[in-house]
């Protein structure tokens, strides 16, 4: 069946770039999404891409695509404290269904 | 603009407890609907999905079902609450569903 992986965990310091990656199975999929989840809420959708793009920024955040590896990436400049949380990847193929990574939890160090 | 609002927040309830957890969306028309669970530090399983009234997929087999009695309304029910039904559950919406949207989800204890 479908799959995505992601590392548990990243910590960075704050003001740097961080950086989350993301790998997938279906080659069918259509878009991809970046999810953020504060403690104890539910899921903000951050920013999503199609699959025939390599490439989306929107403001501290640049999403990169590498659909022949099936990798996706989210890049935070300027990490701040309010960015820590759980950062979820997710796929969607041409049926009606989200698959969803385990999530990575990104720490920010003062 | 759309909301979805998902109640309760939190429940207590006892092992072999009954349970309904409600989720509704507001501002549009005809969503996918999505019941998921988030088990404690791990990621989303899909429980659930409904395209339309009355109709209901089930992802994996379990203890809960589903019900979708209004266009906009879908319902979580449990005869009989396990421990292992303990979690964080997320009902979502899409529309064109290439976004999917997110309640508030509820944080469910079973003792």
């Amino acid at each position: 069946g479908e799959d995505v992986e992601q590392s548990l965990f990243l910590s960075v310091r704050e003001g740097d770039s961080s950086v989350i990656n993301c790998t997938y199975t279906d080659s069918s999929s259509t878009y991809l999404y970046w999810y953020k989840q504060e403690p104890g809420a539910g899921l903000q959708l951050l920013t999503y891409i199609f699959s025939n793009m390599d490439m989306k920024q929107d403001q501290r955040l640049t999403v990169l695509l590498n659909k022949k590896d099936k990798h996706l990436s989210l890049r935070i400049a300027d990490t701040q404290t309010g960015d820590s949380a759980i950062y979820f990847c997710a796929e969607r193929d041409y049926g009606q269904n989200f698959v969803f990574g385990p999530g990575t939890r990104l720490s920010v160090l003062p | 603009s759309q909301t979805i609002h998902q109640w309760p927040a939190t429940l207590v309830q006892p092992v072999g407890s009954p349970l309904s957890l409600e989720c509704t969306v507001e501002g549009t028309s005809n969503p996918n609907l999505y019941w998921y669970r988030q088990a404690a530090g791990r990621g989303l399983q899909l429980l659930f999905y409904s395209i339309g009234i009355d109709q209901i997929s089930s992802e994996v087999p379990q203890n809960l079902s589903a019900s979708r009695p209004q266009d906009r309304q879908f319902i979580l029910s449990s005869k009989k609450l396990l421990l292992s039904d303990s979690g964080f559950y997320l009902c979502a919406w899409s529309v064109q569903a290439n976004e999917q949207f997110f309640g508030p989800g509820t944080r469910l204890t079973v003792l």
